[in-house]
């Protein structure tokens, strides 16, 4: 299996513009997580959805920020307008399937930069 | 009170020895507790995850589980300079499907 799959993997912009972040969770997996890193306050949960459904949203910082998740294969998570205060590395994750079902996998992240 | 706690470290121990990493939760409902490897500029990956009071072991990899005290530790054996990485205590909390990690404990092992 390909694993979570992110992109992009750097994104550099200024402030007030628009990001949208992207993920593909492991086939078959049917929980979404979008997390957020910094050294300040770790890995923090924004969002997570459960076939394709948002079901709890209150880590996710403010009206700025979204997430979608369209199909079973495909998320996003939207920052508009973006700060630099939103500066961190933004993972998503997915569990599910056949097993052990309550294992969350990793994606290799996305680094943001807001200038 | 943080829902995890990690001592962040740095936890320095020479190589070949064993390093305890520690872990405590306060969520006395949480049944799945994990731990997690994360080296510098990679994302979390899973090392272990453990359900019942007790040890469980997987080379040389050891979680300790102890509900009662809400206490979760990992023993690394024969600890190599590839081990050196950040550990995530995680655990699942409100009963739900939200995973509540540590801020992690930095591990280095020495030559």
């Amino acid at each position: 299996d390909a694993g979570v799959i992110q992109s992009p993997r750097h994104e550099v912009t200024e402030m007030g513009q628009e990001v949208t972040l992207r993920c593909k969770p492991i086939s078959g997996h049917d929980y979404l997580f979008w997390y957020r890193q910094t050294m300040m306050r770790g890995l923090e949960l924004l969002i997570y959805f459960n076939n394709n459904v948002p079901i709890d949203d209150s880590g996710m910082p403010e009206d700025r920020f979204s997430a979608k998740m369209p199909n079973a294969s495909f998320s996003t998570l939207k920052i508009q307008p973006s700060e630099p205060r939103d500066s961190a590395v933004y993972f998503c994750a997915s569990r599910g399937g056949q097993g052990n079902t309550d294992t969350q996998y990793f994606g290799p992240g996305t680094r943001l930069t807001v200038l | 009170q943080k829902e995890v706690e990690q001592n962040s470290g740095p936890l320095s121990v020479p190589e070949g020895a064993i390093a305890s990493l520690n872990c405590t939760y306060s969520d006395r409902v949480s049944q799945s507790f994990f731990w997690y490897r994360q080296y510098s500029g990679k994302s979390p990956e899973l090392i272990m995850s453990i359900y019942s009071n007790g040890d469980k072991e997987d080379g040389r990899f050891t979680a300790q589980l102890n509900k009662a005290s809400q206490y979760v530790s990992l023993l690394i054996r024969d600890s190599q300079p590839s081990d050196s990485a950040t550990y995530l205590c995680a655990v699942y909390t409100g009963g739900g499907n939200k995973l509540t990690f540590g801020t992690g404990t930095q591990l280095k092992v020495e030559l």
